[in-house]
């Protein structure tokens, strides 16, 4: 069983469109993440979720907006897509978000790309 | 702000030698963790090792050991008896012990290792 799972992994997709990359963990853990990976390798956290709260929102365009229907999903919403939105986008979770200790466990990541 | 530097961009080795990754970081926190992510083109992000800023004694996971220096603010990988599947980026990522529930895990820009026959 894959302890974090994305879907899909690939989206190829026309600016203007909307879309969604979904997530799921089924490792009990209490917190989710979006990193996003540019084209230079760059991985820079975008939010995370601790049990479905809102916790980290970094400088992000509105356009992106996460949703965690419970603690084990956290779906990822990008409207109006951008050329520049193109990248792997990869979900994480950790036990919980109150000690830097705990490890983050990666999702396999979603190449998004738009033409 | 927390910033993680990795100097070598790409890095190659030969099979079974010895080689060393460089990472520094930047903090004004006292107490953090540390952390060596493989993503091989697999895409899959892995852990190798994690150190604990608190514990003086070097981290080690079998051929994987960091050498780590607080006060020069220093994490290197070092990766011995090189395999062909080591090859891969490598990440330096850096995060505080508290903050509240906000504790970003942050990386560096990556180290591509290449691992030579």
């Amino acid at each position: 069983d894959t302890a974090v799972s994305q879907t899909p992994k690939y989206l190829v997709t026309q600016m203007g469109n909307d879309k969604s990359i979904k997530c799921e963990q089924n490792l009990g853990h209490d917190t989710m993440y979006w990193y996003k990976q540019d084209s230079k390798k760059f991985l820079k956290i975008m939010f995370s979720y601790n049990n479905k709260e809102l916790i980290i929102n970094e400088t992000v365009p509105n356009r992106f907006s996460p949703k965690s229907p419970d603690k084990a999903h956290l779906n990822l919403h990008i409207n109006s897509l951008e050329l520049g939105d193109s990248a792997v986008y990869f979900c994480a979770s950790s036990q919980d978000s109150y000690s830097g200790a705990n490890v983050l466990t990666f999702g396999a990541g979603s190449r998004l790309t738009v033409l | 702000a927390q910033t993680v530097t990795q100097s070598q961009p790409e890095m190659s080795v030969q099979e079974a030698e010895t080689v060393t990754l460089s990472c520094t970081y930047d903090t004004s926190e006292s107490d953090y963790y540390l952390f060596w992510y493989k993503q091989p083109p697999s895409r899959q992000m892995i852990l190798v090792i994690r150190q604990e800023a608190y514990k003086q004694q070097n981290a080690t996971e079998n051929r994987f050991s960091v050498n780590f220096q607080k006060a020069a603010k220093s994490f290197s990988l070092k990766i011995s008896d090189s395999q062909l599947g080591d090859a891969a980026m490598y990440f330096c990522a850096y995060r505080p012990r508290w903050k509240g529930g906000s504790e970003k895990l942050v990386f560096g820009k990556g180290t591509k290792l290449t691992v030579n026959p």
